[in-house]
Protein backbone atom coordinates (compact mmCIF):
# COMPACT_ATOMS: atom_id res chain seq x y z
CA UNK A 1 0.00 0.00 0.00
CA UNK A 2 0.95 4.02 -0.21
CA UNK A 3 0.10 4.19 3.46
CA UNK A 4 1.97 2.38 6.89
CA UNK A 5 -1.30 0.97 8.10
CA UNK A 6 -1.38 -0.19 11.87
CA UNK A 7 -4.26 -1.93 13.75
CA UNK A 8 -6.17 -1.67 16.07
CA UNK A 9 -6.89 2.32 16.32
CA UNK A 10 -7.55 1.54 19.86
CA UNK A 11 -6.64 -0.77 22.31
CA UNK A 12 -7.23 -1.49 25.97
CA UNK A 13 -5.64 -3.85 28.60
CA UNK A 14 -6.03 -4.82 32.01
CA UNK A 15 -2.71 -4.80 34.08
CA UNK A 16 -0.85 -7.80 33.22
CA UNK A 17 -2.68 -8.63 30.21
CA UNK A 18 -1.00 -9.03 26.76
CA UNK A 19 -1.08 -6.74 23.66
CA UNK A 20 -0.43 -7.21 20.37
CA UNK A 21 -0.34 -4.21 17.96
CA UNK A 22 -0.28 -4.85 14.25
CA UNK A 23 2.04 -2.64 11.28
CA UNK A 24 2.20 -3.28 7.67
CA UNK A 25 4.72 -0.75 6.37
CA UNK A 26 4.45 0.42 2.92
CA UNK A 27 4.98 -1.79 -0.06
CA UNK A 28 8.68 -1.80 -0.95
CA UNK A 29 9.74 -0.30 2.20
CA UNK A 30 12.49 -2.73 3.55
CA UNK A 31 12.71 -1.25 7.22
CA UNK A 32 10.76 -0.71 10.04
CA UNK A 33 10.52 1.12 13.39
CA UNK A 34 8.34 1.00 16.56
CA UNK A 35 8.23 4.38 18.64
CA UNK A 36 6.11 4.79 21.72
CA UNK A 37 4.77 8.50 22.39
CA UNK A 38 3.70 9.31 25.73
CA UNK A 39 1.46 11.97 27.33
CA UNK A 40 3.94 14.39 26.86
CA UNK A 41 4.20 14.26 23.38
CA UNK A 42 7.77 12.72 23.60
CA UNK A 43 8.89 9.78 21.18
CA UNK A 44 10.90 7.02 21.80
CA UNK A 45 12.14 4.62 19.52
CA UNK A 46 11.65 0.96 20.18
CA UNK A 47 13.19 -1.03 17.75
CA UNK A 48 13.99 -0.98 14.03
CA UNK A 49 13.62 -3.77 11.25
CA UNK A 50 15.43 -4.39 8.03
CA UNK A 51 13.52 -7.09 6.04
CA UNK A 52 12.52 -9.76 8.82
CA UNK A 53 16.16 -8.89 10.69
CA UNK A 54 16.33 -6.87 14.01
CA UNK A 55 18.42 -3.67 12.87
CA UNK A 56 18.53 -2.01 16.62
CA UNK A 57 16.86 -3.03 19.55
CA UNK A 58 18.67 -0.67 21.71
CA UNK A 59 15.29 0.72 22.77
CA UNK A 60 13.40 -2.35 23.42
CA UNK A 61 12.33 -3.37 27.05
CA UNK A 62 12.94 -6.59 26.46
CA UNK A 63 11.33 -8.38 29.77
CA UNK A 64 8.10 -7.76 28.33
CA UNK A 65 8.41 -6.89 24.90
CA UNK A 66 9.03 -8.34 21.69
CA UNK A 67 8.77 -7.84 18.31
CA UNK A 68 8.48 -9.75 15.05
CA UNK A 69 8.60 -8.95 11.01
CA UNK A 70 7.83 -12.13 9.02
CA UNK A 71 7.76 -12.11 5.54
CA UNK A 72 4.33 -11.49 3.89
CA UNK A 73 2.48 -10.90 7.31
CA UNK A 74 2.18 -7.90 9.42
CA UNK A 75 5.09 -6.94 11.36
CA UNK A 76 3.78 -7.10 15.19
CA UNK A 77 4.68 -5.92 18.66
CA UNK A 78 3.98 -7.57 21.68
CA UNK A 79 3.30 -6.51 25.22
CA UNK A 80 3.70 -9.51 27.59
CA UNK A 81 2.40 -8.09 30.91
CA UNK A 82 1.27 -4.86 30.55
CA UNK A 83 1.67 -2.58 32.87
CA UNK A 84 0.39 0.75 33.63
CA UNK A 85 3.54 3.04 32.02
CA UNK A 86 2.74 0.90 29.23
CA UNK A 87 -0.22 3.53 27.89
CA UNK A 88 0.90 5.33 25.27
CA UNK A 89 0.24 6.06 21.41
CA UNK A 90 2.77 3.12 19.46
CA UNK A 91 3.35 4.20 16.19
CA UNK A 92 4.69 2.22 13.33
CA UNK A 93 7.09 4.10 10.75
CA UNK A 94 8.93 2.33 7.32
CA UNK A 95 11.60 3.32 4.66
CA UNK A 96 13.20 2.58 2.02
CA UNK A 97 16.19 0.76 1.74
CA UNK A 98 19.89 2.22 2.38
CA UNK A 99 21.13 4.08 -0.84
CA UNK A 100 17.83 4.19 -2.22
CA UNK A 101 16.49 8.01 -3.00
CA UNK A 102 14.43 8.70 -0.07
CA UNK A 103 15.37 6.12 1.62
CA UNK A 104 16.51 8.87 4.39
CA UNK A 105 12.14 9.25 4.65
CA UNK A 106 10.23 7.67 7.48
CA UNK A 107 6.70 7.74 7.10
CA UNK A 108 4.16 7.31 9.97
CA UNK A 109 1.10 5.21 10.25
CA UNK A 110 -2.08 6.58 12.09
CA UNK A 111 -0.75 4.53 15.44
CA UNK A 112 -2.42 2.53 18.09
CA UNK A 113 -3.50 4.09 21.49
CA UNK A 114 -2.84 1.65 23.63
CA UNK A 115 -4.77 1.94 27.63
CA UNK A 116 -3.84 -0.09 30.10
CA UNK A 117 -6.25 0.26 32.94
CA UNK B 1 20.52 12.35 27.21
CA UNK B 2 18.75 14.25 24.84
CA UNK B 3 20.81 14.59 21.69
CA UNK B 4 17.73 16.84 20.03
CA UNK B 5 16.86 20.39 22.09
CA UNK B 6 13.83 22.05 20.40
CA UNK B 7 12.20 25.56 21.33
CA UNK B 8 10.20 26.79 22.01
CA UNK B 9 7.75 24.78 23.56
CA UNK B 10 4.54 26.87 22.30
CA UNK B 11 3.75 29.37 19.67
CA UNK B 12 1.20 31.67 19.12
CA UNK B 13 1.38 33.73 16.26
CA UNK B 14 -1.11 35.74 13.87
CA UNK B 15 -2.66 34.51 10.61
CA UNK B 16 -0.02 36.17 8.17
CA UNK B 17 3.14 36.08 10.41
CA UNK B 18 6.15 34.35 10.51
CA UNK B 19 6.36 30.84 12.80
CA UNK B 20 10.53 30.32 13.34
CA UNK B 21 11.14 26.90 15.37
CA UNK B 22 14.73 26.12 16.82
CA UNK B 23 16.37 22.89 17.13
CA UNK B 24 20.07 22.02 18.41
CA UNK B 25 21.71 18.84 18.23
CA UNK B 26 24.80 17.54 19.71
CA UNK B 27 25.83 14.55 17.68
CA UNK B 28 27.51 15.17 14.68
CA UNK B 29 27.02 12.14 13.29
CA UNK B 30 23.83 12.90 12.31
CA UNK B 31 23.24 13.59 8.40
CA UNK B 32 19.28 13.67 7.82
CA UNK B 33 17.11 16.41 9.54
CA UNK B 34 13.80 16.17 9.29
CA UNK B 35 10.61 18.24 10.18
CA UNK B 36 7.34 16.33 11.38
CA UNK B 37 3.69 17.77 11.47
CA UNK B 38 1.62 16.24 13.87
CA UNK B 39 -2.52 17.14 14.35
CA UNK B 40 -4.59 15.48 17.64
CA UNK B 41 -4.65 12.02 17.06
CA UNK B 42 -3.00 11.43 14.21
CA UNK B 43 0.49 9.99 13.20
CA UNK B 44 3.37 12.59 12.53
CA UNK B 45 3.40 13.68 8.59
CA UNK B 46 6.82 14.77 7.37
CA UNK B 47 6.81 18.31 6.47
CA UNK B 48 10.92 19.12 5.07
CA UNK B 49 13.78 17.64 5.24
CA UNK B 50 17.29 19.14 4.76
CA UNK B 51 20.53 17.00 4.55
CA UNK B 52 23.74 18.91 6.00
CA UNK B 53 25.30 19.48 2.21
CA UNK B 54 22.83 22.46 1.99
CA UNK B 55 22.11 25.42 4.24
CA UNK B 56 18.63 26.34 3.69
CA UNK B 57 15.78 24.31 1.68
CA UNK B 58 12.06 25.50 0.49
CA UNK B 59 8.98 23.85 -0.04
CA UNK B 60 6.09 26.24 -0.60
CA UNK B 61 5.93 27.97 2.96
CA UNK B 62 8.29 25.97 4.60
CA UNK B 63 12.09 26.72 4.84
CA UNK B 64 14.30 24.98 6.83
CA UNK B 65 17.42 26.95 7.67
CA UNK B 66 20.55 24.96 8.76
CA UNK B 67 23.68 25.81 10.58
CA UNK B 68 26.15 23.13 10.56
CA UNK B 69 29.01 24.72 12.39
CA UNK B 70 26.44 26.01 15.54
CA UNK B 71 24.78 22.72 15.50
CA UNK B 72 21.69 24.22 14.64
CA UNK B 73 18.75 24.05 12.43
CA UNK B 74 15.03 25.65 12.42
CA UNK B 75 11.74 25.93 10.64
CA UNK B 76 10.11 28.82 9.27
CA UNK B 77 6.42 28.86 8.42
CA UNK B 78 5.82 31.90 6.15
CA UNK B 79 2.33 33.90 5.87
CA UNK B 80 1.00 31.37 8.63
CA UNK B 81 -2.32 30.02 8.75
CA UNK B 82 -5.29 28.63 10.68
CA UNK B 83 -5.12 25.13 9.36
CA UNK B 84 -1.34 25.01 10.14
CA UNK B 85 -1.76 24.89 14.11
CA UNK B 86 -0.66 21.68 15.07
CA UNK B 87 2.64 20.29 17.37
CA UNK B 88 5.83 20.10 14.98
CA UNK B 89 8.84 18.02 16.11
CA UNK B 90 12.06 18.00 14.62
CA UNK B 91 14.47 15.04 14.48
CA UNK B 92 17.76 13.79 12.97
CA UNK B 93 18.91 10.48 12.37
CA UNK B 94 22.03 9.00 10.24
CA UNK B 95 21.65 7.20 7.51
CA UNK B 96 18.26 4.46 7.82
CA UNK B 97 18.86 4.57 11.67
CA UNK B 98 15.95 5.51 13.67
CA UNK B 99 15.06 9.07 14.76
CA UNK B 100 15.96 11.28 17.25
CA UNK B 101 12.80 13.97 18.34
CA UNK B 102 12.48 17.06 19.85
CA UNK B 103 9.95 17.54 22.43
CA UNK B 104 8.06 19.27 20.08
CA UNK B 105 6.55 22.89 19.51
CA UNK B 106 2.44 23.27 19.50
CA UNK B 107 1.79 26.14 17.48
CA UNK B 108 -1.44 27.90 17.48
CA UNK B 109 -2.26 30.38 14.64
CA UNK B 110 -4.52 32.78 15.75
CA UNK B 111 -7.29 33.51 12.41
Amino acid sequence: GEEVAQTPKHLVRGEGQKAKLYCAPIKGHSYVFWYQQVLKNEFKFLISFQNENVFDETGMPKERFSAKCLPNSPCSLEIQATKLEDSAVYFCASSHDWGRPGSYEQYFGPGTRLTVT
Amino acid sequence: QQQVKQSPQSLIVQKGGISIINCAYENTAFDYFPWYQQFPGKGPALLIAIRPDVSEKKEGRFTISFNKSAKQFSLHIMDSQPGDSATYFCAASTKSEKLVFGKGTKLTVNP
